[in-house]
């Protein structure tokens, strides 16, 4: 049992469509990250949520956006969608307050874009 | 920019032979440090992490890491590999956020 989980599991979108992902973090936890893993990478980071806020943000365009609800759970959008944004995307959770927390991670949600 | 870099994409083993793998970055000042693994088909698990104290840190399933302050360098070791070690291992540093090495794929041969 991850703790962390997203929805969907998979997804297949057509280029220049636009895509949400969700996740819910785990039990106790108010900070949560999104990641991009492509494929026989390490994960990258894209933004971090806290206190419904993105307070951190990779190097990533704005395409990328997210939201954080006051239950702690997340969403990730990608709009206009490319090719190059086929990957695993991982949510994680963590404590804020825990300043040597470390990151607990969802299966990921894998999309495809064709 | 900070930076995560792995010695070895793919490494081979046959069951009971001595595992490390290298882990390097780019920066100075303090610094939290993670070993991840993942394996086939299920999520990132944290194996060990360090954040201050013994440079010789203890994790699950008999791993451990050495932080070498002067090298920049946190290696992962296991004394003895088993087949269910077979996975992918990302080393992480953590200062704002956390940034991953490129992942070292580990496959143990029965």
């Amino acid at each position: 049992d991850a703790g962390v989980t997203q929805s969907p599991t998979h997804l297949i979108k057509t280029r220049g469509q636009q895509v949400t992902l969700r996740c819910s973090p785990k039990s106790g936890h108010d900070t949560v990250s999104w990641y991009q893993q492509a494929l026989g990478q390490g994960p990258q980071f894209i933004f971090q949520y806290y206190e419904e806020e993105e307070r951190q943000r990779g190097n990533f365009p704005d395409r990328f956006s997210g939201h954080q609800f006051p239950n702690y759970s997340s969403e990730l959008n990608v709009n206009a969608l490319l090719l190059g944004d086929s990957a695993l995307y991982l949510c994680a959770s963590s404590r804020m307050a825990g300043v040597n927390s470390p990151l607990h991670f969802g299966n990921g949600t894998r999309l495809t874009v064709t | 920019a900070q930076s995560v870099s792995q010695h070895n994409h793919h490494v081979i083993l046959s069951e009971a032979a001595s595992l490390e793998l290298g882990c390097n970055y780019s920066y100075g000042g303090t610094v939290n440090l993670f070993w991840y693994v993942q394996y086939p088909g299920q999520h990132l698990q944290l194996l060990l992490k360090y954040f201050s104290g013994d440079p010789l840190v203890k994790g699950i399933k008999g791993f451990e890491a050495e932080f070498i302050k002067s090298k920049f360098s946190f290696n992962l070791r296991k004394p003895s590999v088993q087949w269910s070690d077979t996975a992918e291992y990302f080393c992480a540093v953590r200062r704002q956020n956390f940034v991953f090495g490129p992942g070292t794929r580990l496959s143990v041969l029965p």
